[in-house]
Protein backbone atom coordinates (compact mmCIF):
# COMPACT_ATOMS: atom_id res chain seq x y z
CA UNK A 1 0.00 0.00 0.00
CA UNK A 2 1.73 3.33 -1.39
CA UNK A 3 1.65 6.47 0.86
CA UNK A 4 0.33 10.17 -0.14
CA UNK A 5 1.96 11.45 -2.76
CA UNK A 6 1.88 15.00 -4.03
CA UNK A 7 3.50 17.03 -7.17
CA UNK A 8 5.10 18.88 -7.45
CA UNK A 9 7.41 18.61 -4.60
CA UNK A 10 8.69 22.00 -5.00
CA UNK A 11 7.71 25.14 -7.51
CA UNK A 12 8.83 28.62 -7.63
CA UNK A 13 6.78 31.48 -9.81
CA UNK A 14 6.30 34.65 -9.66
CA UNK A 15 3.96 37.04 -8.13
CA UNK A 16 0.96 36.67 -10.38
CA UNK A 17 1.22 33.86 -11.65
CA UNK A 18 -1.19 30.59 -11.26
CA UNK A 19 0.08 27.40 -9.57
CA UNK A 20 -1.61 23.67 -9.50
CA UNK A 21 -0.64 21.01 -7.08
CA UNK A 22 -1.70 17.41 -7.02
CA UNK A 23 -2.48 15.09 -3.93
CA UNK A 24 -3.16 11.17 -4.73
CA UNK A 25 -4.11 10.10 -1.48
CA UNK A 26 -4.18 6.08 -0.16
CA UNK A 27 -5.98 4.15 -1.76
CA UNK A 28 -9.68 3.65 -0.96
CA UNK A 29 -9.41 6.53 1.54
CA UNK A 30 -12.14 8.37 0.75
CA UNK A 31 -11.11 11.04 2.75
CA UNK A 32 -8.60 13.75 1.39
CA UNK A 33 -7.42 17.43 3.80
CA UNK A 34 -5.53 19.90 2.03
CA UNK A 35 -3.12 22.24 5.07
CA UNK A 36 -0.99 24.73 4.58
CA UNK A 37 2.55 25.21 6.63
CA UNK A 38 4.38 28.42 7.23
CA UNK A 39 7.80 28.38 8.62
CA UNK A 40 7.67 27.66 12.10
CA UNK A 41 3.80 27.48 12.23
CA UNK A 42 2.17 24.09 12.44
CA UNK A 43 -0.50 22.91 9.63
CA UNK A 44 -3.17 24.92 9.17
CA UNK A 45 -6.34 23.15 7.62
CA UNK A 46 -7.57 24.56 4.44
CA UNK A 47 -10.11 22.27 3.15
CA UNK A 48 -11.92 18.71 2.81
CA UNK A 49 -13.34 16.01 0.78
CA UNK A 50 -15.50 13.07 1.74
CA UNK A 51 -15.15 11.35 -2.22
CA UNK A 52 -15.68 13.98 -4.61
CA UNK A 53 -17.77 16.16 -2.43
CA UNK A 54 -15.88 19.04 -1.06
CA UNK A 55 -17.68 19.36 2.89
CA UNK A 56 -15.61 22.39 4.61
CA UNK A 57 -13.18 25.24 3.44
CA UNK A 58 -11.33 27.29 5.70
CA UNK A 59 -11.47 31.00 5.94
CA UNK A 60 -7.79 30.92 4.85
CA UNK A 61 -8.90 29.30 1.49
CA UNK A 62 -9.93 33.01 -0.39
CA UNK A 63 -11.48 33.39 -3.68
CA UNK A 64 -8.17 32.73 -5.50
CA UNK A 65 -8.06 29.54 -4.16
CA UNK A 66 -9.43 26.55 -5.10
CA UNK A 67 -10.30 22.73 -4.74
CA UNK A 68 -11.00 19.99 -6.89
CA UNK A 69 -11.44 15.87 -6.45
CA UNK A 70 -13.11 15.11 -9.02
CA UNK A 71 -13.58 11.30 -9.21
CA UNK A 72 -13.82 11.03 -5.43
CA UNK A 73 -9.53 9.88 -6.35
CA UNK A 74 -6.70 12.51 -6.45
CA UNK A 75 -7.45 15.89 -5.64
CA UNK A 76 -5.44 19.38 -7.13
CA UNK A 77 -5.21 22.57 -5.18
CA UNK A 78 -4.84 25.84 -7.78
CA UNK A 79 -3.67 29.32 -6.85
CA UNK A 80 -4.70 31.91 -9.15
CA UNK A 81 -2.64 35.60 -9.13
CA UNK A 82 -0.03 33.91 -6.81
CA UNK A 83 1.41 36.39 -3.66
CA UNK A 84 4.22 36.02 -1.55
CA UNK A 85 2.27 35.34 1.20
CA UNK A 86 1.13 32.29 -0.43
CA UNK A 87 4.63 31.21 0.11
CA UNK A 88 4.27 27.62 2.33
CA UNK A 89 4.47 24.06 2.52
CA UNK A 90 1.19 22.79 1.09
CA UNK A 91 0.29 19.49 3.04
CA UNK A 92 -1.68 16.91 1.54
CA UNK A 93 -3.48 14.44 3.71
CA UNK A 94 -6.27 10.74 3.58
CA UNK A 95 -8.00 8.70 6.28
CA UNK A 96 -9.99 5.70 5.74
CA UNK A 97 -13.76 7.28 6.39
CA UNK A 98 -15.27 3.98 6.67
CA UNK A 99 -12.95 1.64 8.76
CA UNK A 100 -11.66 2.47 11.90
CA UNK A 101 -9.41 4.11 13.04
CA UNK A 102 -11.68 6.30 10.88
CA UNK A 103 -9.93 9.59 10.88
CA UNK A 104 -6.54 8.41 11.51
CA UNK A 105 -4.91 10.79 9.02
CA UNK A 106 -1.53 10.12 6.88
CA UNK A 107 0.53 12.87 4.93
CA UNK A 108 2.18 13.37 2.02
CA UNK A 109 5.51 14.61 1.28
CA UNK A 110 4.05 18.38 0.53
CA UNK A 111 4.46 20.38 -2.03
CA UNK A 112 7.26 23.71 -0.95
CA UNK A 113 5.85 26.96 -2.69
CA UNK A 114 8.05 29.71 -3.03
CA UNK A 115 6.63 33.04 -4.58
CA UNK A 116 9.29 35.36 -5.96
CA UNK B 1 -12.38 27.02 17.95
CA UNK B 2 -10.21 24.27 19.88
CA UNK B 3 -6.80 25.74 21.01
CA UNK B 4 -3.73 23.12 21.60
CA UNK B 5 -0.88 24.18 23.04
CA UNK B 6 2.44 22.39 23.16
CA UNK B 7 5.21 22.39 25.93
CA UNK B 8 8.17 22.85 25.66
CA UNK B 9 8.67 24.81 22.52
CA UNK B 10 12.62 23.64 22.35
CA UNK B 11 14.23 20.88 23.95
CA UNK B 12 17.77 20.08 23.68
CA UNK B 13 18.84 16.64 24.74
CA UNK B 14 22.15 14.37 25.30
CA UNK B 15 21.53 11.30 23.45
CA UNK B 16 20.53 8.38 25.56
CA UNK B 17 18.77 11.09 27.75
CA UNK B 18 14.38 10.61 27.91
CA UNK B 19 11.76 13.48 27.54
CA UNK B 20 8.62 13.78 27.90
CA UNK B 21 6.53 16.30 25.73
CA UNK B 22 3.04 17.63 26.79
CA UNK B 23 0.13 18.93 24.79
CA UNK B 24 -3.00 20.56 26.26
CA UNK B 25 -6.12 20.70 24.30
CA UNK B 26 -8.58 23.12 25.16
CA UNK B 27 -12.32 20.63 24.33
CA UNK B 28 -13.52 17.30 24.08
CA UNK B 29 -11.26 15.75 21.34
CA UNK B 30 -12.43 12.98 18.78
CA UNK B 31 -9.28 12.19 17.50
CA UNK B 32 -5.84 12.69 18.74
CA UNK B 33 -2.55 12.19 16.26
CA UNK B 34 1.06 12.78 17.71
CA UNK B 35 3.66 13.68 14.30
CA UNK B 36 7.22 13.55 14.13
CA UNK B 37 8.16 16.18 11.49
CA UNK B 38 11.37 15.06 9.64
CA UNK B 39 14.00 18.05 8.15
CA UNK B 40 12.11 17.67 4.76
CA UNK B 41 9.07 18.31 6.07
CA UNK B 42 7.32 15.09 5.76
CA UNK B 43 4.87 14.58 8.59
CA UNK B 44 5.34 10.84 10.06
CA UNK B 45 2.59 9.24 12.09
CA UNK B 46 3.17 8.42 15.58
CA UNK B 47 0.16 7.75 17.48
CA UNK B 48 -3.14 7.41 17.24
CA UNK B 49 -4.24 7.85 20.62
CA UNK B 50 -7.80 9.85 21.87
CA UNK B 51 -7.83 8.49 25.25
CA UNK B 52 -5.27 5.86 26.98
CA UNK B 53 -2.16 4.57 26.27
CA UNK B 54 -0.10 3.23 23.59
CA UNK B 55 3.43 1.75 23.33
CA UNK B 56 5.93 1.46 19.99
CA UNK B 57 9.33 0.54 20.69
CA UNK B 58 11.26 3.60 22.49
CA UNK B 59 8.02 6.14 22.04
CA UNK B 60 4.72 5.99 24.16
CA UNK B 61 2.04 7.56 24.72
CA UNK B 62 -0.96 8.50 27.68
CA UNK B 63 -3.70 10.62 26.44
CA UNK B 64 -6.15 11.73 29.53
CA UNK B 65 -9.21 12.84 27.93
CA UNK B 66 -11.31 14.07 31.12
CA UNK B 67 -8.34 16.34 31.35
CA UNK B 68 -7.85 17.26 28.00
CA UNK B 69 -3.75 16.30 27.57
CA UNK B 70 -1.60 14.33 25.84
CA UNK B 71 1.96 13.18 26.96
CA UNK B 72 4.87 11.59 24.56
CA UNK B 73 7.51 9.62 25.92
CA UNK B 74 10.97 9.16 24.47
CA UNK B 75 13.33 6.78 25.69
CA UNK B 76 16.80 6.70 25.52
CA UNK B 77 17.15 9.47 22.44
CA UNK B 78 18.87 9.39 19.39
CA UNK B 79 20.17 11.56 17.01
CA UNK B 80 17.92 10.74 14.80
CA UNK B 81 14.84 11.68 16.83
CA UNK B 82 15.60 15.02 16.41
CA UNK B 83 13.21 17.45 14.54
CA UNK B 84 9.74 18.76 15.38
CA UNK B 85 7.11 16.86 17.39
CA UNK B 86 3.22 18.13 16.71
CA UNK B 87 0.47 17.01 18.18
CA UNK B 88 -2.62 17.47 16.53
CA UNK B 89 -6.79 17.14 17.52
CA UNK B 90 -10.34 17.12 16.06
CA UNK B 91 -12.90 18.31 18.39
CA UNK B 92 -16.22 17.16 19.11
CA UNK B 93 -17.72 20.08 17.51
CA UNK B 94 -15.85 19.67 14.56
CA UNK B 95 -19.05 17.73 12.85
CA UNK B 96 -17.20 15.19 12.23
CA UNK B 97 -15.18 16.13 9.13
CA UNK B 98 -11.91 14.63 10.46
CA UNK B 99 -9.92 17.86 10.36
CA UNK B 100 -6.90 18.17 12.81
CA UNK B 101 -5.93 21.62 14.35
CA UNK B 102 -2.15 21.37 15.49
CA UNK B 103 -0.23 22.86 18.02
CA UNK B 104 2.83 25.10 18.28
CA UNK B 105 5.19 21.71 17.87
CA UNK B 106 8.08 20.77 20.10
CA UNK B 107 11.71 21.22 18.45
CA UNK B 108 13.59 18.61 19.68
CA UNK B 109 17.83 18.48 19.48
CA UNK B 110 19.21 15.47 20.57
CA UNK B 111 23.24 15.50 20.57
CA UNK B 112 25.47 12.82 19.89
Amino acid sequence: DTGVSQNPRHKITKRGQNVTFRCDPISEHNRLYWYRQTLGQGPEFLTYFQNEAQLEKSRLLSDRFSAERPKGSFSTLEIQRTEQGDSAMYLCASSPGWSPPYNEQFFGPGTRLTVL
Amino acid sequence: GIQVEQSPPDLILQEGANSTLRCNFSDSVNNLQWFHQNPWGQLINLFYIPSGTKQNGRLSATTVATERYSLLYISSSQTTDSGVYFCAVEGEGSSNTGKLIFGQGTTLQVKP
